[in-house]
């Protein structure tokens, strides 16, 4: 079946440490996006791409990084510098054509701060 | 893109029609309507969109008032499964791979 896969579902992070969230697609989408939510709130953009190669920052990108090596994979790393990491991290990506604004998404990885 | 408001919660008896309003008074002319929804502790789903006419697929129906200022996102027979949180949002026809804005959204609570 085509989707969108996250891992891990869930993930503790310790002080200083760098973490790596994953995010891959088979649904052969050019665009990609990075969301991050907190309890009660909406979605905030922290980085996109929209072809291999490419992306921007997105709202909040500060303390996070993101590549886009490969058209399936959009892999985001909560870096020490994010000082409030724990929320609940989605990844969509993008069906191609014009009007058609049909996000699909991940399952989502809630990260935790030990 | 327009901005769009929503009530913050809505409730409704499961079997009856649920009926979320939201209202995007600075629409432009080439701007879509967008409905998703979110179940807790998982991403959101696309339900349906629409630009001047009223819409309907096998999961909700959406009208849009004539001066296209408002729209209602229709469930016809709610039930506890549809309890979610859910999102309107106004779009450009051709914005490229730019991203969508969500909202705080309206949580709808399912009642047995």
């Amino acid at each position: 079946d085509g989707g969108i896969t996250q891992s891990p579902k869930y993930l503790f992070r310790k002080e200083g440490q760098n973490v790596t969230l994953s995010c891959e697609q088979n649904l052969n989408h050019d665009a990609m996006y990075w969301y991050r939510q907190d309890p009660g709130q909406g979605l905030r953009l922290i980085y996109y791409s929209q072809i291999v190669n490419d992306f921007q920052k997105g709202d909040i990108a500060e303390g996070y990084s993101v590549s886009r090596e490969k058209k399936e994979s959009f892999p985001l790393t909560v870096t020490s510098a994010q000082k409030n990491p724990t929320a609940f991290y989605l990844c969509a990506s993008r069906k191609p054509g014009q009007g058609n604004e049909k996000l699909f998404f991940g399952s989502g990885t809630q990260l935790s701060v030990l | 893109d327009a901005k769009t408001t929503q009530p913050p919660s809505m409730d409704c008896a499961e079997g009856r029609a649920a009926n979320l309003p939201c209202n995007h008074s600075t629409i432009s002319g080439n701007e879509y309507v967008y409905w998703y929804r979110q179940i807790h502790s998982q991403g959101p789903q696309y339900i349906i969109h629409g630009l001047k006419n009223n819409e309907t697929n096998e999961m909700a129906s959406l009208i849009i008032t004539e001066d296209r200022k408002s729209s209602t996102l229709i469930l016809p027979h709610a039930t506890l499964r549809d309890t979610a949180v859910y999102y309107c949002i106004v779009r450009v026809a051709v914005s490229g791979n730019t991203p969508l804005v969500f909202g705080k959204g309206t949580r709808l609570s399912v009642i047995a």
